[in-house]
């Protein structure tokens, strides 16, 4: 069975340091994994996504994770943070299949501190 | 493309009654899902539907609760009697064939049972 565990529920950072935000997965097989951000009141928005491709994937806002198979990683990292990076964010596994059925982590919640 | 478009944003009401959530497609996606968002159980698949078939409602949490899709761009959740415990936040996500693995998230429908 595919999961996710985010291993911090809430981060704090400075503004323009540096993100980390932790995420370990669970797979039977080579897994889709996404990063979605939700800002207070607001649907998810896709950050990024993870197909079996280039191991570190660039996605919006300046965030990019790396898939790191040996360790059953999916870490997000942003070089310097900006206030209006606080937000939940979630790390999500695919389910079997190309159907579309999402796996989500508990999230982690960003606190950008100016 | 105005995007997934949920109704009502905000829903309260006494226990009891009849909840109807709404949620129009984006116009070609043929892949529907239901998610429910709770501060303790995080974002839990409820049901999602494949060219307007359910494919998989095996989170659906009892028979109070059910799901249609009449026609290719829109889907109907209804809770009958609502209960206090159905108070969270109802997401609807499409995707499309070609990324059947990426979703598209609604707004949101914010429901308080009372």
């Amino acid at each position: 069975a595919q999961s996710v565990t985010q291993l911090d529920s809430h981060v704090s950072v400075s503004e323009g340091t540096p993100v980390l935000l932790r995420c370990n997965y669970s797979s039977s097989y080579s897994p889709s994994l996404f990063w979605y951000v939700q800002h207070p009141n607001k649907g998810l928005q896709l950050l990024l996504k993870y197909t079996s491709a280039a191991t570190l994937v660039k996605g919006i806002n300046g965030f990019e994770a790396e898939f790191k198979k040996s360790e059953t990683s999916f870490h997000l990292t942003k070089p310097s943070a900006h206030m209006s990076d606080a937000a939940e964010y979630f790390c999500v596994v695919s389910g079997s299949g190309n159907t579309g059925k999402l796996i989500f982590g508990q999230g982690t919640t960003l606190q950008v501190k100016p | 493309d105005a995007g997934v478009i949920q109704s009502p944003r905000h829903e309260v009401t006494e226990m009891g009654q009849e909840v109807t959530l709404r949620c129009k497609l984006i116009s070609g996606h043929n892949s529907l899902f239901w998610y429910r968002q709770t501060m303790m159980r995080g974002l839990e698949l409820l049901i999602y539907f494949n060219n307007n078939v359910p494919i998989d409602d095996s989170g659906m949490p009892e028979d109070r609760f059910s799901a249609k899709m009449p026609n290719a761009s829109f889907s109907t959740l209804k809770i009958q009697p609502s209960e206090p415990r159905d108070s969270a936040v109802y997401f609807c996500a499409s995707s499309n064939r070609e990324g059947a693995n990426v979703l598209t998230f609604g707004a949101g429908s914010r429901l308080t049972v009372l």
